[in-house]
């Protein structure tokens, strides 16, 4: 199943709260997943990203956390500032078919307003 | 270094016409991709090249979008003809031969069509 979904579709946070954003998977051939962030008018640029050999990965104000039995993973932005205000894509990559070329598959987004 | 180029950044057509979007990759990456993003959605991969050969294009609707890739750099996205339901942002995105584990794919601003 070629299929991520992302839950909430949308998300109101106070300047220095917790945000929090999670995914569910179902295709166990993924093998890497990365969070991207888009502005308005702009395209997606990656966040960070994490392979499913590790539980957690931490850059900055940003972490994933991954549950692998679970097939879920999560971003937590810490200390949310008014500039982190954007749409979120988890995604989850997999080696397409016969051709072992990546394939990466989006999930439907989170609109994240962090309030002043 | 240069991000993703994509043009126009805006296009409205009528049902029934053609449109064409260009995008030139960043320097060096092999591998480019076309994505639809019809609003409030996640991006969803339309065709990906790895130099100018054709690697997946199994979410392309062939019957009235085609895609090509001369020289293995600069690609184009045509649209004949056109019907509402492909209005939506289409990006463009491209990846360097995977080296490291890496998997990043860098997206242009993307082109937004309306179709009326």
């Amino acid at each position: 199943q070629q299929q991520v979904k992302q839950s909430p579709q949308s998300l109101i946070v106070q300047k220095g709260g917790i945000s929090i954003i999670n995914c569910a998977y179902e295709n166990t051939a993924f093998d890497y997943f990365p969070w991207y962030q888009q502005f308005p008018g702009k395209g997606p640029a990656l966040l960070i990203a994490i392979r499913p050999d590790v539980s957690e990965k931490k850059e900055g104000r940003f972490t994933i956390s991954f549950n692998k039995s679970a097939k879920q993973f999560s971003l937590h932005i810490m200390d949310s500032q008014p500039g982190d205000s954007a749409t979120y894509f988890c995604a989850a990559m997999s080696r397409g078919g016969g051709t072992g070329f990546q394939k990466l598959v989006f999930g439907t987004g989170t609109r994240l307003l962090v309030s002043p | 270094e240069a991000g993703v180029a994509q043009s126009p950044r805006y296009k409205i057509i009528e049902k029934r016409q053609s449109v064409a979007f260009w995008c030139n990759p960043i320097s060096g990456h092999a591998t480019l991709y076309w994505y639809q993003q019809i609003l409030g959605q996640g991006p969803k991969l339309l065709i990906q090249f790895q130099n100018n050969g054709v690697v997946d294009d199994s979410q392309l609707p062939k019957d009235r979008f085609s895609a090509e890739r001369l020289k293995g750099v600069d690609s184009t996205l045509k649209i004949q003809p056109a019907k509402l339901e492909d209005s939506a942002v289409y990006l463009c995105a491209s990846s360097p031969p995977r080296a490291g584990g890496k998997n990043e794919q860098y997206f242009g601003p993307g082109t937004r069509l309306t179709v009326t």
